[in-house]
């Protein structure tokens, strides 16, 4: 099972809106609606962000959203924080079933 | 508050074995599946196995299967995988996670540390 494609950095000053994309195929991303993305901050476990393509788990703010298109997933962070700054990873389960993350992003808020 | 705990990691020699526990509180640990997700130093996430609420159902990544063995007792609330034949390409910290298919990470211990080396 190959890795998800995502962009290996991305970038955006305070304010500004940012999105990740993660592209897979029709055995996974686009097969299934559960999509996930989590952050993950240096030294610390992966936190689950967005579920099921677009869902919020409580506690997520507002400024995080989720959407797909065939293929392709997306993640777009609104009104950038500091605190936003991280690596990115999609998540999708699979037609073997198994679950195949996408190969990170690194978010730098200028 | 949702918990997970794992233990077990360490300096093992290629050919080894190796046992991780991941000790659970604060659900119903047998109504969820449970997985394994690694991550080599510096790189990314990848998910490693999953077992089924009931313990029925497992599943690997090709990169572990017939190595690995994932298992529960949910008389414990605990997670097990056993490693055997290790490489120096299983050196990761090791995340277990609640969810699986349908339902995704929702929750993750910290991570135990397994190293592969002679």
């Amino acid at each position: 099972q190959s890795a998800l494609t995502q962009p290996a950095s991305v970038s955006g000053s305070p304010g500004q809106s940012i999105t990740i994309s993660c592209t897979g195929t029709s055995s996974d991303v686009g097969a299934y609606n559960y999509v996930s993305w989590y952050q993950q901050h240096p030294g610390k476990a992966p936190k689950l962000m967005i579920y099921d393509v677009s869902n919020r788990p409580s506690g997520v703010s507002i400024r995080f959203s989720g959407s797909k298109s065939g293929n392709t997933a997306s993640l777009t962070i609104s009104g950038l924080q500091a605190e936003d700054e991280a690596d990115y990873y999609c998540n999708s389960y699979t037609s073997s079933s198994t679950r195949v993350f996408g190969g990170g992003t690194k978010l730098t808020v200028l | 508050e949702v918990h997970l705990l794992e233990s077990g990691g360490g300096l093992v020699q290629p050919g080894g074995s190796l046992r991780l526990s991941c000790a659970a509180s604060g659900f119903t640990f047998s109504r969820y599946a449970m997985s394994w997700v690694r991550q080599a130093p510096g790189k990314g996430l990848e998910w490693v196995s999953a077992i089924s609420g009931g313990g029925g159902s497992t599943y690997y990544a090709d990169s572990v299967k017939g190595r690995f063995t994932i298992s529960r007792d949910n008389s414990k609330n605990t997670l097990y995988l056993q490693m055997n034949s290790l490489t120096a390409e299983d050196t990761a910290l090791y995340y277990c996670a609640k969810g699986f298919n349908d339902y995704p990470f929702d929750y993750w211990g910290q991570g135990t540390l397994v190293t592969v080396s002679s």
